[in-house]
């Protein structure tokens, strides 16, 4: 079966502290990773995508991909409070068309 | 980004009763739409898959006489909870999207469906 495993947290980090998210993922055949912030009650909002071994930088955002140890991650710069949500990690496999969703961490940042 | 509306955000209702739930995209024409539920504090698991005119895919588990799924136009997918219980009470997201990958997918805002 296929998994997608999560810390549930919550982390907590100070304002203006770098967050780090991670995430692990069972099948040698995903294709592309994703990450969503979602607020309590509200569905889930994409902040990044991401295909290829290495980083990929939007904003205070990086996600880092490495298939080769089968994990993503997501770090978050200058944490704001407004970034206190949960984090979900999901994975789209090769040759089907699912998105499996990790149970999410929750971040807490505190001013 | 494009939008999909999902229809109601709430609805309460008494064991044994129906629920409809609507999902559309307004600014898009999305040949597929996702249903998902989740309880609290737990992730988002995918039910099923709907697909314009064809009938839904559901995934393992999930019953498909219990939740009906119609995708009768490019634009619209309902999910119907039949004979609700208290144990169907869950928070339910209905996604579509515009081409293919994920990066496109959009999420509807949810349904918070409580039963009595």
């Amino acid at each position: 079966q296929k998994e997608v495993e999560q810390n549930s947290g919550p982390l907590s980090v100070p304002e203006g502290a770098i967050a780090s998210l991670n995430c692990t993922y069972s099948d040698r055949g995903s294709q592309s990773f994703f990450w969503y912030r979602q607020y309590s009650g509200k569905s889930p909002e994409l902040i990044m995508f991401i295909y290829s071994n290495g980083d990929k930088e939007d904003g205070r955002f990086t996600a880092q991909l490495n298939k080769a140890s089968q994990y993503v991650s997501l770090l978050i710069r200058d944490s704001q409070p407004s970034d206190s949500a949960t984090y979900l990690c999901a994975v789209n496999y090769y040759n089907t068309d699912k998105l499996i969703f990790g149970t999410g961490t929750r971040l807490q940042v505190f001013p | 980004g494009a939008v999909v509306s999902q229809h109601p955000s709430w609805v309460i209702c008494k064991s044994g009763t129906s629920v409809k739930i609507e999902c559309r995209s307004l600014d898009f024409q999305a040949t597929t739409m996702f249903w998902y539920r989740q309880f609290p504090k737990q992730s988002l698991m995918l039910m099923a898959t709907s697909n314009e005119g064809s009938k839904a895919t559901y995934e393992q588990g999930v019953e498909k006489d219990k939740f009906l799924i119609n995708h009768a136009s490019l634009t619209l997918s309902t999910l119907t909870v039949t004979s609700a219980h208290p144990e169907d009470s869950s928070f339910y997201i209905c996604s579509a999207r515009d081409s293919v990958g994920y990066e496109k997918l959009f999420f509807g805002s949810g349904t918070q469906l409580s039963v009595l």
